[in-house]
Parts: structure tokens; sequence; C-alpha cells
């Protein structure tokens, strides 16, 4: 699987935008880029993905570079739940849904 | 809906002895996974299944089976469990093209 790369840390205030970087220069065009975090002593939760085209759901966004190597997840306004680790991972279409976390970007959110 | 159950949460084994994760999902899904997660670091793939009766080796699959004879069920075996395999470990389950379901995980101790 294609490689991602994600700062270590961010952090925010409590009810602005939080924009979380990820680059994946060596996706292949089949590639999906899939955003889960994980909250405290918790399994990790599906947030958002996406194949070329920006998204859009309940929880968050998901902007994709016109050359697909980077994309960064929004949060339009943090809350102090959204304090959690978050992962960008690439996964393929034949992978049987297999995903290769990597160390993520942890997220704080300060009141 | 209970979504995925593993059980037990806790557990502390002594070295050379077996236990047996139980992984439950009553949303029909095809596929499990059994992912394991050490202090600080992603989640790494053990095993897993796309199918009743099938089982396929992950990332780190050494010193552990699995079985899955119900499509509900994915169990994780230790036969002879050694203080490297100190992990959270966490079940997943999803269908073709959809997204990963966590459990809350299992916490094991191996003294």
């Amino acid at each position: 699987d294609a490689k991602t790369t994600q700062p270590n840390s961010m952090e925010s205030n409590e009810e602005e935008p939080v924009h979380l970087p990820c680059n994946h220069s060596t996706i292949s065009g089949t590639d999906y880029i899939h955003w889960y975090r994980q909250l405290p002593s918790q399994g990790p939760e599906y947030v958002i993905h996406g194949l070329t085209s920006n998204v859009n759901n309940r929880m968050a966004s998901l902007a994709i570079a016109e050359d697909r190597k980077s994309s960064t997840l929004i949060l339009h306004r943090a809350t102090l739940r959204d304090a959690a680790v978050y992962y960008c991972i690439l996964s393929g279409g034949t992978s049987y849904g297999k995903l290769t976390f990597g160390q993520g970007t942890i997220l704080t959110v300060h009141p | 809906n209970a979504g995925v159950t593993q059980t037990p949460k806790f557990r502390v084994l002594k070295t050379g002895q077996s236990m047996t994760l139980l992984c439950a999902q009553d949303m029909n899904h095809e596929y499990m996974y059994w992912y394991r997660q050490d202090p600080g670091m992603g989640l790494r793939l053990i095993h897993y299944s796309v199918g009743e009766g099938t089982t396929a080796k992950g990332e780190v699959p050494d010193g552990y089976n699995v079985s899955r004879l119900k499509k509900q069920n994915f169990l994780l075996g230790l036969e002879s469990a050694a203080p490297s395999q100190t992990s959270v470990y966490f079940c997943a389950s999803s269908n073709q093209g959809r997204p990963l379901h966590f459990g809350n995980g299992t916490r094991l101790t191996v003294t």
C-alpha cells in the first residue's frame, strides 16, 4: 500500500475550524483516501473517504488535491469531543478492506 | 444495535498460557479483522477473513491463530502467550467497499 505522511500533532481551539493535512505522493489511481479517528480508550471510527472529488458528510469534509498527492480533513467547528488521533489511510479497490494504520495526527482541542 | 462486541475487555496471562479472544458482529458483514495496537503506535493487522470458513494472514500473524466458523464470529487464539503479545487487540468488520466498524478493544497483559 502507498504510504501517507501526517504531522505528529496539531492543536486547535474549540469552535474553530481545523485542517488536518495528509501527504500521499505515491498514491495510485485506484487508491481511496480514508480518514478514521480514535478517541481515547476506544476503537477507531470511520470519518470520511473519497477518491477524486471533495466529499462532505455530517462529521467532516475531505478536500483532495487535483493531483491527488495530498488531502485535507476539515472539521468545520472543533469541539472537545473531536480530540482524538486522526489517521489518513490509502486503500486499493481489491484489498478486501484491509487498512494500514500509521501513527496518525494527535489533535488537541483547547476550551 | 450492538455492532462489534469483543470479549473479554481485559485479561492478564502468564507467559506460556493460552487464551481465545472472541469478536462478534451483528451487522451481517462478510469481512472481519483482528488488529493489535501497541502504546503510541498505529494498528497492525494480525489476521483477517473475507467470509465464513476463510482466514488469511495480515502484517503480524506469528504467534496467533484464528477461526471463522460462523459468519458473525471471529476468534483470535494465543497458544503460548509471550510478553511481546502485551497489547490492545481490536476487532473490526465490514462489507466490500464499506467502512470498517471497530470494537472497543481487549487489553491483554502477559507477565
